[in-house]
Order: C-alpha cells, then structure tokens, then sequence
C-alpha cells in the first residue's frame, strides 16, 4: 500500500491564483482530513469527510473548499490565494473505529503564497 | 481559551535522560487521547493513545491521563538521539470526527 499521498510536495502561488492540492488513501478509510501547520502552531483541521459524499468543517475552513466524490480522494481547493495560507497542508486518514483513532498521514504540501 | 495547550519548548536532554512531554485541555467531553511523533519536514505518526483517564506503557514510553485536572503526560525513559523530535498531543470526542491537536514540543536528545 502507498498509503496517504498528496501532490505537489512544493507549491508556490501568487496572490490572488487559486489551486487545488490532491490526496489519495489506497487503505479503502472512511474518515479523511485536511489539516494546517504554522510553525509554532500545531495542526489546524480545515475540513474533514466521514465518507463518499460527506463533508464538514473543521476549525479553520475560511478560503478553502472541499469535495469527496470517491473514497479514495479527498482535494482541497484554495480560492484566491493569500499569504496568509502559506503553511504546510496534511492530508490524513483513518478507518472506523480501529487503534485510538489513529490517523495516517502524507507526507504534507508546503505553499507559499506571494 | 484554546482547547489544548501544549508547552512547545524547545526541550534539550543528554541521552539517556527521562523526558516528560505535557498538555492540559479544556474541553472535558474528550475521550481519546493521542501522543503523535513527528520527525522534521514529515508527516506526525500515532506514538500511543489512551481512552479515558488511566496510565499505558509501551516500551520506553508512558502515557497518562489525569481527567479530573485536564491533564495529560508522556513520559520516555532512557532516551535516545533517535527520539529527537516534535512530539504533538491530540484528542477527540467519542465520534472521533474532530480532533485537536496542542503545538507540539520539540525534543532534542544529545548523545
């Protein structure tokens, strides 16, 4: 299995553009997340999907849209761009249930807007 | 008032030393409590959690979690440089849909 993937590692944006960062989970996992870091910050959770079709925000949706037509993979779309969401985005996910609600995360996507 | 604060240091000790890592929290309805590790420009990886209040050990490392103060700890004993690291707490509801995560704590262990 890959696991949780997510693409580009690397993006940067001028203000204003908008852009679409994608993560795919091959472990057939209901629950997906998309989450921030700022340095010193910790992990914001944007949005988060219970399933195929499902979505609902997290603590910090402002500027961000999501979708969920397949189980599979869960993008998260950035409408405008500001240098305000510069920041590294994690994308996870986790089955029902299981371990403590472990969740499994990419390897991230660092965006710099300009 | 946040809803889980986490010291985020940094924490420097020699090899072999006992680490405590610690949250407090704000929201008592949490249920799962989560010691997540996350090594330098990759993505944080479940270390251990615990459900309710009560002590889990595993290896090295002991999670506790101290309901009545809001409270939580992980404890690594006979640290290594491999432990070195930013060690994020998190914690959830029941439903597990929403979870919240401290700042994290970076650890360095000196050989």
């Amino acid at each position: 299995n890959a696991g949780v993937t997510q693409t580009p590692k690397f993006r940067i944006l001028k203000i204003g553009q908008s852009m679409t960062l994608q993560c795919a989970q091959d472990m057939n996992h209901n629950y997906m997340y998309w989450y921030r870091q700022d340095p010193g910050m910790g992990l914001k959770l944007i949005y988060y999907s219970v399933g195929a079709g499902i979505t609902d925000k997290g603590e910090v949706p402002n500027g961000y849209n999501v979708s969920r037509s397949t189980t599979e993979d869960f993008p998260l779309r950035l409408e405008l761009a500001a240098p305000s969401q510069t920041s590294v985005y994690f994308c996870a996910s986790r089955p029902p249930g299981g371990a403590g609600y472990e969740q499994y995360f990419g390897p991230g996507t660092r965006l710099t807007v300009t | 008032q946040k809803e889980v604060e986490q010291d985020p240091g940094p924490l420097s000790v020699p090899e072999g030393a006992i680490v405590s890592l610690n949250c407090t929290y704000s929201n008592s309805a949490f249920q799962y409590f989560m010691w997540y590790r996350q090594y330098s420009r990759k993505g944080p990886e479940l270390l251990m959690y615990t459900y309710s209040s009560g002590n889990k050990e595993d290896g090295r490392f002991t999670a506790q979690v101290d309901k009545s103060s809001k409270y939580i700890s992980l404890f690594i004993r006979d640290s290594q440089p491999s432990d070195s690291a930013t060690y994020l707490c998190a914690m959830t509801l029941n439903t597990g849909n929403q979870f919240y995560f401290g700042t994290g704590t970076s650890l360095t262990v000196i050989p």
